[in-house]
């Protein structure tokens, strides 16, 4: 079947510690997206690539980092930088940039700082 | 700043009545707009998408499009206590396919 696999699905960050969100799609999409959802807020965008080796910042890309060396894989990266990490990380991916598609997304993965 | 906006919540509804959530919007070049629900813990999922003016629907659910007033809306009819979720409304335009989200609108329905 194909879809989105987010991984781990809880992970736990100590204080001033790099950690890493793993984020594979085997739909052949092109483009990738990591959002984060806080209570009450809805999702904001961190990071997107439209295409291997590219990948743009969103709106709070301050603290995140991320690389997309295969099609399949778009890894995100919480520094020690992002002072407030915990928080509901959803990966996302789509066809294209263009056309009326919608995103799909993977199940998630929820951080805490420890 | 573009934003999209929900009409505020929680949003409470019996069973089998009609639940109404609307969602504005500010960017004139947004083009694409999206429904989806969310249970609690769970990745949102796609129930509707609706790019031209007017109504569309989808067994209970009808998406309603207006570009003019830059408002969207999500009617459900026959609510079931199982549509019980938070719904996001999204919009996009052709800038990298990227959607803005509202922050939400949670919905009950009580039996």
């Amino acid at each position: 079947d194909g879809g989105i696999t987010q991984s781990p699905k809880y992970l736990f960050r100590k204080e001033g510690q790099n950690v890493t969100l793993s984020c594979e799609q085997n739909l052949n999409h092109d483009a990738m997206y990591w959002y984060r959802q806080d209570p009450g807020q809805g999702l904001r965008l961190i990071y997107y690539s439209q295409i291997v080796n590219d990948f743009q910042k969103g709106d709070i890309a301050e603290g995140y980092s991320v690389s997309r060396e295969k099609k399949e894989s778009f890894p995100l990266t919480v520094t020690s930088a992002q002072k407030n990490p915990t928080a509901f990380y959803l990966c996302a991916s789509r066809p294209g940039t263009g056309g009326n598609y919608g995103y799909t997304f993977g199940s998630g993965t929820r951080l805490t700082v420890v | 700043q573009k934003e999209v906006e929900q009409n505020s919540g929680p949003l409470s509804v019996p069973e089998g009545a009609i639940a109404s959530l609307n969602c504005t919007y500010s960017d004139r070049g947004s083009q694409s707009f999206f429904w989806y629900r969310q249970y609690s813990g769970k990745s949102p999922e796609l129930i509707m998408f609706i790019y031209s003016n007017g109504d569309k629907e989808d067994g209970r659910f009808t998406a309603q499009l207006n570009k003019a007033s830059q408002y969207v809306s999500l009617l459900i009819r026959d609510s079931q206590p199982s549509d019980s979720a938070t719904y996001l409304c999204a919009g996009g335009g052709t800038s990298y396919g990227k959607l803005t989200f509202g922050q939400g609108t949670i919905l009950t329905v009580h039996p």
